[in-house]
Parts: C-alpha cells; sequence; structure tokens
C-alpha cells in the first residue's frame, strides 16, 4: 500500500532562513508527487509537483522540490522563507493522473522575526 | 482549472443525527474524491465516487457510516450518519484534472458534532 511520511511535524525558521521540509513515500513504481501549502483557514494551494523528467522542480513562490528516487524522498526546499510562508505544508502522492491522492501528515511551518 | 461547490459550508449538528454534503464541479468528472481533515490533522481520504457504480471506500471507511451518491458527472453527495464527536471534521470534495495531474478541491465543510 502506498504511504507518505513526512517526519517534521513542525519547524520554526528565522526569516530570511532556508528551509527544508522532508516527504518519503513508498510505493511500488515512481508515482507522481505533489506539495500542498494551507495557510489558516485557507484552503489547500497547489505548490509544485513531480511527473517525470528534471528531478528537480520548481514551484510558486519560490519553492523548489527534488525527486531523489534511491531515497524515495520528495522534499521542499525554499533559499529565503518570508513571514507569510508559516503555513501547513502536505506532501501527497498519486499513482498516475487522475486518480486518487494519498497525503500525508503535514508539517507546520512557523516563522519567526 | 475545476471549480468546486459545496454545501453546507459548515454546519453544527446534534449526535445520532445525520447530514448531507452537497459537491457540484463545474466540468464533467469521472471520478469525484472526498477526503476528511480532522481538526490539526491531514487529509485521508474516505472514498472514492465514480459515476454510474458504487463508492470505493479506503480502509476504515464503510458505505454505512457514509454513503455517497454519484448521479451524473458533475455531482456526489456524502453523507455522515448516526454523527458522533468524533465525526467533527471538515469534509472536502475533491477532483483530479486527468491532463495536469493537480488535485482541485472544493471550499470544505466543517461539520462540529455536539
Amino acid at each position: 500500500a502506498q504511504s507518505v511520511t513526512q517526519p517534521d511535524i513542525h519547524i520554526t525558521v528565522s526569516e530570511g532562513a532556508s528551509l527544508e521540509l522532508r516527504c518519503n513515500y513508498s510505493y511500488g513504481a515512481t508515482p507522481y508527487l505533489f506539495w500542498y501549502v494551507q495557510s489558516p483557514g485557507q484552503g489547500l494551494q497547489l505548490l509544485l509537483k513531480y511527473f517525470s523528467g528534471d528531478t528537480l522542480v520548481q514551484g510558486i513562490k519560490g519553492f523548489e522540490a527534488e525527486f531523489k528516487r534511491s531515497q524515495s524522498s520528495f522534499n521542499l526546499r525554499k533559499p529565503s522563507v518570508h513571514w507569510s510562508d508559516a503555513a501547513e505544508y502536505f506532501c501527497a502522492v498519486a499513482p498516475n493522473t487522475g486518480n486518487q491522492f494519498y497525503f500525508g501528515t503535514g508539517t507546520s511551518l512557523t516563522v519567526i522575526p | 482549472s475545476a471549480v468546486i461547490s459545496q454545501k453546507p459550508s459548515r454546519d453544527i449538528c446534534q449526535r445520532g443525527t445525520s447530514l448531507t454534503i452537497q459537491c457540484q464541479v463545474d466540468s464533467q468528472v469521472t471520478m469525484m474524491f472526498w477526503y476528511r481533515q480532522q481538526p490539526g490533522q491531514s487529509l485521508t481520504l474516505i472514498a472514492t465516487a465514480n459515476q454510474g457504480s458504487e463508492a470505493t471506500y479506503e480502509s476504515g471507511f464503510v458505505i454505512d457510516k457514509f454513503p455517497i451518491s454519484r448521479p451524473n458527472l458533475t455531482f456526489s453527495t456524502l453523507t455522515v450518519s448516526n454523527m458522533s464527536p468524533e465525526d467533527s471534521s471538515i469534509y472536502l470534495c475533491s477532483v483530479a484534472d486527468s491532463n495536469t495531474g493537480e488535485l482541485f478541491f472544493g471550499e470544505g465543510s466543517r461539520l462540529t458534532v455536539l
């Protein structure tokens, strides 16, 4: 069965510092991989996705993620965090397009001045 | 992109009652998905609703508790039956774009069970 693990429940970073959020998946083949962000009281917004090709993908708001097949990981990064990045971040996998997604437990990001 | 409308947006319900959530999509889709997001938790897939066939439920979710209808390609309902306080959650309807792969969500229905 597929599963998604986000090892870090909560992360606190200073504004302007770099950020890396971890995501590991368990799936028989390489799934489609996604990162979503959910700001307090808001819906989910897609940050970026990986289907195939270049393993480093760029997303919105200055985020990027790198797919590493050998590690079954899809970590999210941002070189300089802004206070508005404080939110809940979810990694998700899907077996292919059009199918159901499975979400990780989420990482809550706090940004301090 | 798909525009998804859910009703009700929020409700307060009494223990033992049932509530039906409606989901309307602005385009025809083969599969619609129902998720639950409990307070402070991630999204858990309840079931996949296919038009013309019975919904497929994930482990831990049963039809008697969460009956689903899918009468056409743009509409679905999820009923939360015999509610208890543990059912207090946000329930989200979603569809996946088979071209872009993106999952689109409705605004969610926030249920509080007293």
